[in-house]
């Protein structure tokens, strides 16, 4: 298993401006992961994070909207700039230490206002 | 990626089993099914994997149709510590990234 925190928990942020969102995890893992969750709506992969290399975006998602950083094996950050009230969302970073079992941090609820 | 279908919500008694259904008429020979939960205010939780035969573990047991084109997710006891949104999913075994669907919420009656 492994354990995931991320700061902030949550945050309320004025249009506009940026927010870098941190993930740490209790053990060293090559990959990590980078959810997004609007409101009432279910969970839409951003990015994977490997340690070394550049964030491998999904389609919608751009690295200049949402930079990741992977400076080491147990830490990554996300970055969520010039935002607009349409960023609002829970934002979830994630781990799979043991294949075939992701294991999800707490989340970080951004309200952009 | 293969598509799942699962009802929007579904209701059960405490202390009842609970069978979570997942239609994928599509799946591949290749492609796990996965289920994963997330409880209020919570990220999502692994809770059980399966290719062709049944699985048990100790949150669940995963129960896979012969021609795999449905499974069902059990939970043998339901507790109001169950009540959250249950997402079947399939991914290549090679393929580490998840595609959630819009999952089953389980509603629990005490």
């Amino acid at each position: 298993s492994a354990v995931i925190s991320q700061k902030p928990s949550r945050d309320i942020c004025q249009r506009g401006t940026s927010l870098t969102i941190q993930c740490q995890v209790d053990s060293q893992v090559t990959m990590m992961f980078w959810y997004r969750q609007q409101p009432g709506q279910s969970l839409t992969l951003i990015a994977t994070a490997n340690q070394g290399s550049e964030a491998t975006y999904e389609s919608g998602f751009v690295i200049d909207k949402f930079p990741i950083s992977r400076p080491n094996l147990t830490f990554s950050t996300l970055t969520v700039s010039n935002m607009s009230p349409e960023d609002s969302s829970i934002y979830l970073c994630s781990v799979e230490p043991t294949v075939g079992e992701q294991y999800f941090g707490p989340g970080t609820r951004l309200t952009v206002t | 990626d293969a598509k799942t279908t699962q009802p929007n919500s579904m209701e059960s008694n405490e202390e009842e089993p609970v069978h979570l259904p997942c239609n994928h008429s599509t799946i591949s020979g290749t492609d796990y099914i996965h289920w994963y939960r997330q409880l209020p205010s919570q990220g999502p939780e692994y809770v059980i994997h399966g290719l062709t035969s049944n699985v048990n573990n100790r949150m669940a047991s995963l129960a896979i149709a012969e021609d795999r084109k449905s499974s069902t997710l059990i939970l043998h006891r339901a507790t109001l510590r169950d009540a959250a949104v249950y997402y079947c999913i399939l991914r290549l075994r090679s393929a580490q990234k998840l595609v959630f669907g819009q999952g089953t919420r389980l509603t629990i009656n005490p």
